[in-house]
């Protein structure tokens, strides 16, 4: 069993929707929670990131952590076609010290946003 | 102030040929982290550089190898190439003490082998 499970998808959308993004994961020393956003050929770009449990909102996108169910969520509003990409999820153990930064990735959700 | 940038940009190479990608960190960044991404599933840990040395390794055999150099840019070695090699290599970076949600990610070297 993978350390974190993320539904492939593909997820296609039209313009304005709710898109509900979610990872579930089995390590439980994992602290904090981000969400990435890949474009075709590039590299990841950090959308947001969250600490032990809890929401946080920034602009369109809400980030919410549930660590007693070891499940997270992307929620992104009035989805517009830039938005269109590969979301990844990604989970960090270790507080603090040089070896802290180790991400583990969700397989990714791709994304599309049609007009 | 320039990101994270990796050279080259795509190359092939051939089975049991040896490749070495190159990354150089963001401005103010002395810990560089590298990713194994395949095609359609998510980037996978290498492994970490911190001053100079191997700080962390994921689970890759010793086929991949890394360096970090004094100014803090890194390679990634990996020889005996096999089909299974091809991938986006993705190098990470960010300072030092800072969490690991603060990594900043280049576009990445894109390595085919045939």
């Amino acid at each position: 069993q993978k350390e974190v499970e993320q539904d492939p998808g593909p997820l296609s959308v039209p313009e304005g929707a709710i898109v509900s993004l979610n990872c579930t994961y089995s390590n439980s020393a994992f602290q904090y929670f981000m969400w990435y956003r890949q474009y075709s050929r590039k590299g990841p770009e950090l959308l947001m990131y969250t600490y032990s449990s809890g929401n946080k909102e920034d602009g369109r996108f809400t980030a919410q952590v549930d660590k007693s169910s070891k499940y997270i969520s992307l929620f992104i509003r009035d989805s517009q076609p830039s938005d269109s990409a590969t979301y990844l999820c990604a989970m960090s153990a270790n507080a603090g010290g040089t070896s802290y930064g180790k991400l583990t990735f969700g397989q990714g959700t791709i994304l599309t946003v049609h007009p | 102030d320039a990101g994270v940038t990796q050279s080259p940009t795509h190359l092939i190479k051939t089975r049991g040929q040896q490749v070495t990608l190159r990354c150089s960190p963001k401005s103010g960044h002395d810990t560089v982290s590298w990713y194994q991404q395949a095609l359609g599933q998510g980037p996978q840990f290498i492994f970490q550089y911190y001053e100079e040395e191997e700080r962390q390794r994921g689970n890759f055999p010793d086929r991949f190898s890394g360096h970090q150099f004094p100014n803090y840019s890194s390679e990634l070695n990996v020889n005996a190439l096999l089909l299974g090699d091809s991938a986006l290599y993705l190098c990470a970076s960010r300072g030092r003490n800072r969490g690991g949600y603060e990594q900043y990610f280049g576009p990445g070297t894109r390595l085919t082998v045939t």
